[in-house]
């Protein structure tokens, strides 16, 4: 199975703050990997899909980049609607598989 | 509105069997898979299985903790798809989540979830 680890786990930041997460795979998996939002008692949100691409209604401070086994996540200028905690997947193989999550928190 | 919907959870008693019902509208359902994911209290995100579109054989994978357990169904003319589980364990108490399933590309639409305890 492909592991991914998220960096860091848990995150300070402040309102304007540049915030960037980071996931690393065990293995290669080209640009199969998307990135999810998800606040408490609510179903994930997909952000960034194939690595880059944002979803439809995203907004354009989200972004995404990377390739083979380490990607990142970038929020330009953390807004109050973003705290929350983010997940990373790979779509490369079975079974599919999520990082552990990093938790964005107010500072 | 493109969406899913959960229903089917509850409490349930270990070794006890329940079945999960992920209802589409807005979409061609047929055209989907659909993979269903879970997240136990306080925990991540797990890939609990999926389901390949009839164009794709329909055929199914799961994660290696529930294959066995577990079983994924379809019914394309209902625009419902199903997560049977047997034989459940106390570990399988988790939110239960339906997904529309893009491959390689991502889960871009998601249900509100389902409460499955097993106690």
């Amino acid at each position: 199975d492909i592991q991914l680890t998220q960096s860091p786990s848990f995150l300070s930041a402040s309102v304007g703050d540049r915030v960037t997460i980071t996931c690393r795979a065990s293995q290669g998996i080209s640009s199969y990997l998307a990135w999810y939002q998800q606040k408490p008692g609510k179903a994930p949100k997909l952000l960034i899909y194939t690595a880059s691409t944002l979803q439809s209604g995203v907004p354009s401070r989200f972004s995404g980049s990377g390739s083979g086994t380490e990607f990142t996540l970038t929020i330009s200028s953390l807004q109050p609607e973003d705290f929350a905690t983010y997940y990373c997947q790979q779509l490369n193989s079975y079974p599919r598989t999520f990082g552990q999550g990093t938790k964005v928190e107010i500072k | 509105e493109v969406q899913l919907v959960e229903s089917g959870g509850g409490l349930i008693q270990p070794g006890r069997s329940l079945r999960l019902s992920c209802t589409a509208s807005g979409f061609t359902f047929g055209d989907y898979a659909v993979s269903w994911v879970r997240q136990a209290p306080g925990k991540g995100l797990e890939w609990v299985g999926f389901i390949r579109s009839k164009a794709y054989g329909g055929t199914t994978e799961y994660a290696a903790s529930v294959r066995g357990r577990f079983t994924i169904s379809r019914d394309d003319s209902k625009s419902i798809a199903y997560l049977q589980m047997n034989s459940l364990k106390t570990e399988d108490t988790a939110v239960y989540y339906c997904t529309r399933d893009l491959h390689h590309d991502a889960f871009d639409i998601w249900g509100q979830g389902t409460m499955v305890t097993v106690s």
